[in-house]
């Protein structure tokens, strides 16, 4: 079945560590999305990217790193300069198809001990 | 910039009808999605509708837009316990990065 894989689904982090999480596709979508969700919060964007060798900021990548060198995966990169890393974080991709929809991954769970 | 409006959190009985609520300010959107998320889970498209349409019905789903006050509506006839979820308002437009952008969610409770 052609989906989003995200892993891992829990992770955690001691301080000052940076943490890479993973997303792959085989949607043979071209554009790839990272959001970060908190509770009571809707989803914001971290970073995106609408080719592969090509990303943009999103609304909230201070503290945060992304490379796209296949079309298949996004990884995401929190760093130690994440102020405030504990979160759910989303990974999301559009095909071709129209309306932007966004097909999303089942997340990842980053706590920071 | 943009932004998207919901009430956080909606309680109804199960076989009544469910309407969800969203306002937002971007003039140039072009698509408005509701998503649904269950608890530690991602999201799932449940309908979009195209922002020069008034209303689209998905078997038990109607969604209403009115473009002129800028709000939303997700309408769910007889609502089960499986519906209970965190419900999500979207809206992204056809020019730039093409993202979404996201309400804070609401949060569906059916009491049987």
């Amino acid at each position: 079945d052609g989906g989003i894989t995200q892993s891992p689904k829990y992770l955690f982090r001691k301080e000052g560590q940076n943490v890479t999480l993973s997303c792959e596709q085989n949607l043979n979508h071209d554009a790839m999305y990272w959001y970060r969700q908190d509770p009571g919060q809707g989803l914001r964007l971290i970073y995106y990217s609408q080719i592969v060798n090509d990303f943009q900021k999103g609304d909230i990548a201070e503290g945060y790193s992304v490379s796209r060198e296949k079309k298949e995966s996004f990884p995401l990169t929190v760093t130690s300069a994440q102020k405030n890393p504990t979160a759910f974080y989303l990974c999301a991709s559009r095909g071709t198809a129209g309306a932007n929809v966004l097909t999303f991954g089942a997340g990842s769970r980053l706590t920071v001990l | 910039g943009e932004d998207v409006e919901q009430s956080l959190f909606l309680s109804v009985r199960e076989g009544d009808s469910s309407v969800i609520n969203c306002t937002y300010t971007d003039s140039s959107s072009t698509y408005l999605y509701w998503y649904k998320q269950e608890p530690g889970a991602g999201l799932q498209l449940l309908t979009y509708i195209f922002s020069n349409m008034d209303m689209k019905q998905d078997q038990r789903l109607t969604v209403l837009l009115n473009k002129k006050d800028k709000h939303l509506s997700l309408r769910i006839a007889d609502t089960q316990t499986g519906d209970s979820a965190i419900y999500f308002c979207a809206e992204s437009s056809d020019t730039g990065r093409r993202a979404l952008t996201f309400g804070s969610g609401t949060r569906l409770q059916v009491q049987p």
